[in-house]
């Protein structure tokens, strides 16, 4: 089954302004991971988040994990037109494979 | 941080040939590479799990004859898309790891076959 569903799909908002993307999972996971993809290019890490963690911040990014609710958030403060990109939420089980799942994104614009 | 290069970043290709991908991890030894395969506007989907010496893990559905994977040293994964029809035209994206817990992503291959 989909790990990782990211929602809102899409989500345009204006500069200054924070985003939230959400994402849910069916198992219980190891690890959480954020990415970020610009159009056409591979893939940045933004942050990893242990199962054991609720919350993580880093810069403008903060990531709350609720393992309870199989659900995390990424908001990100201050949103730069430069911030515009496809957010993943991407899921692994731990063990030895740390296959990574991922969910289906969810497309940020920030308009200037 | 670790920098993962792909080649070529775009090919297009006539139906009916075959293609090579390099992966490349350059500035550390990777010991599990990993190959995703991504349609427009959609998430990326695992191919498969590629260990430097031995042969490669696919994921259910994806066709080990079709996509050959060679993982010939702790830098280097081949991804080679054989007899390539229109439908395999997609973006290829490799990451390489050394701790399993954080993959590094290359730039992609857009990949075309007319």
């Amino acid at each position: 089954s989909q790990q990782g569903e990211e929602d809102p799909q899409a989500l345009s908002i204006q500069e200054g302004e924070n985003a939230t993307m959400n994402c849910s999972y069916k198992t219980s996971i190891n690890n959480l991971q954020w990415y970020r993809q610009n159009s056409g290019r591979g893939l940045v890490h933004l942050i990893l988040i242990r199962s054991n963690e609720r919350e993580k911040h880093s810069g403008r990014l903060r990531v709350t994990l609720d393992t309870s609710k199989k659900s995390s958030s990424l908001l990100i403060t201050a949103s730069r037109a430069a911030d515009t990109a496809s957010y993943f939420c991407a899921t692994d089980y731990g063990g030895s494979n740390y296959k990574l799942t991922f969910g289906k994104g969810t497309l940020l614009t920030v308009n200037p | 941080g670790a920098v993962v290069s792909q080649h070529p970043s775009r090919v297009i290709c006539k139906s009916g040939t075959s293609v090579k991908i390099e992966c490349r991890s350059l500035d550390f030894q990777a010991t599990t590479m990993f190959w995703y395969r991504q349609f427009p506007k959609q998430s990326l989907m695992l191919m498969a799990t590629s260990n430097e010496g031995s042969k490669a893990t696919y994921e259910q559905g994806v066709e080990k004859d079709k996509f050959l994977i060679n993982h010939a040293s702790l830098t280097l994964s081949t991804l080679t898309v054989t007899s390539a029809h229109p439908e395999d035209s997609s973006f290829y994206i490799c990451s390489a790891t050394t701790d399993l817990y954080e993959q590094y992503f290359g730039p992609g291959t857009r990949l075309t076959v007319t």
